[in-house]
């Protein structure tokens, strides 16, 4: 297996505009979870998902974010309007039966200008 | 509040060295706690899972050991090697599950 896959590894985008994050979580996996990491917070947790399903999205910062998990394979995280502050590295990460071992994703590294 | 915090926030070995970095945590229920090293980068990697009713865990150069009376962890690096330069998290879960405390990790530099 491939391991948990995110796209785009980089995105640089202007206050305002949307952006989406996507990630494959690793087959067979029944825990998705998105993170989001900075300096000065350290890595937070934004929502995860349990077979599609959203359990706990608490840590998500405001109504700006939102996160969806179409089918077992794919979710988004989206941002609509960017600011500047929403800069960082998100991560996603996939559990088995279990979600205690979560695998996590390369990242994406986001900019917002 | 659930915290967990970690020691020391830095810290500098040379090549060959053993190191012993600490965390402490108030979560309570207590469902596990987990060590991840994020190499510069990328994405953390776990390195040990322990429940409460365990005492120690290894892999490899790395050994982790819980006190759940004190509410303490420690992550031993055994012989370090240039390649543990990393940044290490100490993760603890509450017996709600997914709901998980981080700390701000531990950055160690090994030098040769």
């Amino acid at each position: 297996d491939a391991g948990v896959i995110q796209s785009p590894r980089h995105e640089v985008t202007e206050m305002g505009q949307e952006v989406t994050l996507r990630c494959k979580p690793i087959s067979g996996h029944d825990y998705l979870f998105w993170y989001r990491q900075t300096m000065m917070r350290g890595l937070e947790l934004l929502i995860y998902f349990n077979n599609n399903v959203p359990i706990d999205d608490s840590g998500m910062p405001e109504d700006r974010f939102s996160a969806k998990m179409p089918n077992a394979s794919f979710s988004t995280l989206k941002i609509q309007p960017s600011e500047p502050r929403d800069s960082a590295v998100y991560f996603c990460a996939s559990s088995g039966k279990s979600y205690n071992e979560q695998f996590f994703g390369p990242g994406t590294r986001l900019t917002v200008l | 509040k659930n915290q967990v915090e970690q020691s020391p926030q830095s810290l500098i070995i040379l090549e060959g060295k053993n190191c012993t970095l600490q965390c402490n945590y108030t979560v309570s229920p207590f469902s596990n706690l987990r060590w991840y090293k994020q190499d510069t980068g990328r994405g953390p990697v776990s390195l040990t899972i322990m429940t409460f009713s365990e005492n120690t865990k290894s892999n490899g150069r790395y050994t982790a050991t819980l006190d759940a009376d004190t509410k303490q962890s420690s992550l031993h690096i055994t012989a370090s090697q240039l390649s543990d330069s990393a940044s290490y998290i100490c993760v603890v879960t509450g017996q709600n599950a997914g709901k998980s405390t981080f700390g701000d990790g531990t950055t160690l530099t090994v030098k040769p």
